[in-house]
């Protein structure tokens, strides 16, 4: 099983520029998974990004991508030039061991203009 | 290309009142399909997993059930909904491949107990 920290419950960001969400996860198993979705408002839950435990390499998708770090058991996403779309609930997630995803309580991203 | 579609989209009811959420996936064959819900500003809770027809697995005890008749078709159910069962309810996909199976979501039900 997996444990998902979101320290972050909103974030604000200038349109344009760049903002990184926070996520730190917690599991014994060697292998796992980690996910970013966003929900707006609308409520659907939009896969972004994700990056397996042995992947070496960061993840990238556009102007989405996820700064892995092992060792820290951190995986913030990044998003580049921030857009007033990307205002939304942004959730971590990760699976380990099972097929349960476990999510995070979500940070909301405020993109001003 | 696969697609997922659950309904209705939104819901009232009395509390003490039946409820039954339908959640259909189409382009692939022999999916994990889960519910989860999600109280108002807060995260998801897993409520149930299916990994094949008829096995169903529950993660929190609550007075809500699921069933899975056909591979591609998950139910959620409830016989008499409580207060507390109001929230926006989520089905989802995954496809077998172990832990880099993404979930795909359906739009979403929201549910309101009076």
């Amino acid at each position: 099983a997996q444990k998902i920290t979101q320290t972050q419950p909103g974030m604000f960001v200038q349109e344009k520029e760049a903002v990184t969400l926070d996520c730190t996860y917690d599991t014994s198993d060697q292998s796992y998974g980690l996910f970013w979705y966003k929900q707006p408002s609308s409520g659907e839950m939009i896969f972004l990004i994700y990056q397996g435990s042995y992947d070496e390499q960061n993840a990238t998708e556009g102007r989405y991508s996820l700064n892995f770090q092992k060792a820290r058991k951190s995986a913030n996403l990044v998003i580049s030039a921030s857009q007033l779309g990307d205002s939304a609930m942004y959730f971590c997630a990760g699976r380990a061991g099972s097929y349960q995803l476990t999510f995070g309580k979500g940070t909301k991203l405020s993109v001003i203009p | 290309s696969q697609t997922i579609h659950q309904w209705p989209a939104t819901l009232v009811q009395p509390v003490g009142s039946p409820l039954s959420l339908e959640c259909t996936v189409e382009g692939t064959s022999n999916p994990n399909l889960y519910w989860y819900r999600q109280a108002a500003g807060r995260g998801l809770q897993l409520l149930f997993y299916s990994v094949g027809i008829g096995q169903i697995s529950s993660e929190v005890p609550q007075n809500l059930s699921a069933s899975r008749p056909q591979d591609r078709q998950f139910i959620l159910s409830s016989k008499k909904l409580l207060l507390s069962d109001s929230g926006f309810y989520l089905c989802a996909w995954s496809p077998r491949r172990g832990f880099g199976g993404e979930l795909f979501f359906g739009e979403g039900s929201r549910l309101t107990v009076l």
